[in-house]
């Protein structure tokens, strides 16, 4: 039920667009997408239900996969304000109500 | 309360010694998980509670890790004899309609 992130890092300038990636070889009822800042905990920022599904909040939008194994979180247009730790969160099909986080990616926005 | 809360923030342990962290989810919400997050990791399940029945204690580490919600609101996470390897931050989350709520965590750090 492992879920690999991808990029660990990503250091961008002000204005340029990222994206992360999650996937693993498990399937999920559900994934999330979260945000950390340090000394917090993960603040939600996109959930996904159904396979297949796209979604966005302002300027972030993520899609789940057809197979439900796999996720990508966009970002466009970067401010320095979101920097931080992003995770993927999954619900396992079949670990109930549990949430697996990836490893998380840390960006960086340079002014 | 407006958010999940969790206290003490920070808690420094010698080996051998119990702690106890609470958290505090918010008002009505059924659910509550605990997460322990290890230093550049994503956190990782610990148990689940659904009002006061504890449905899930898969992810304890050890039985050296207990926890409680005897009313149905406030939980407490115990370690017992802990160990330096118990040093992580605990995060508390709170759900309600599948999205999850955390709080800022209790970093233990155990000398």
């Amino acid at each position: 039920q492992l879920l690999e992130q991808s990029p660990q890092f990503l250091s961008i300038q002000e204005g340029e667009n990222l994206t992360v990636y999650c996937n693993s070889s498990s399937v999920f009822s559900s994934l999330q997408w979260y945000r950390q800042e340090p000394g917090e905990g993960p603040v939600l920022l996109i959930a996904l239900y159904k396979a297949g599904e796209l979604t966005s909040n302002g300027r972030l939008t993520a899609q789940f996969g057809i197979t439900r194994k796999d996720s990508f979180l966009n970002i466009s247009a970067s401010i320095p304000s979101d920097v931080g730790i992003y995770f993927c969160a999954g619900r396992p099909e079949t670990s109930g109500s549990r949430l697996t986080f990836g490893e998380g990616t840390q960006l960086t926005v340079n002014p | 309360g407006a958010g999940v809360s969790q206290s003490p923030r920070y808690k420094v342990a010698k080996r051998g010694q119990d702690v106890a962290l609470r958290c505090d989810p918010i008002s009505g919400h059924v659910s509550l998980f605990w997460y322990q997050q290890a230093l550049g990791q994503g956190p990782e399940f610990l148990t689940y509670f659904q009002n006061e029945a504890q449905l899930d204690k898969s992810g304890l580490p050890s039985d050296r890790f207990f926890a409680e919600r005897p009313e149905g609101s406030v939980s407490t996470l115990k370690i017992q004899r802990t160990q330096k390897e118990d040093s992580a931050v605990y995060l508390c989350a709170s759900r309600t309609q599948g999205i999850g709520f955390f709080g800022p965590g209790t970093r233990l750090t155990v000398l």
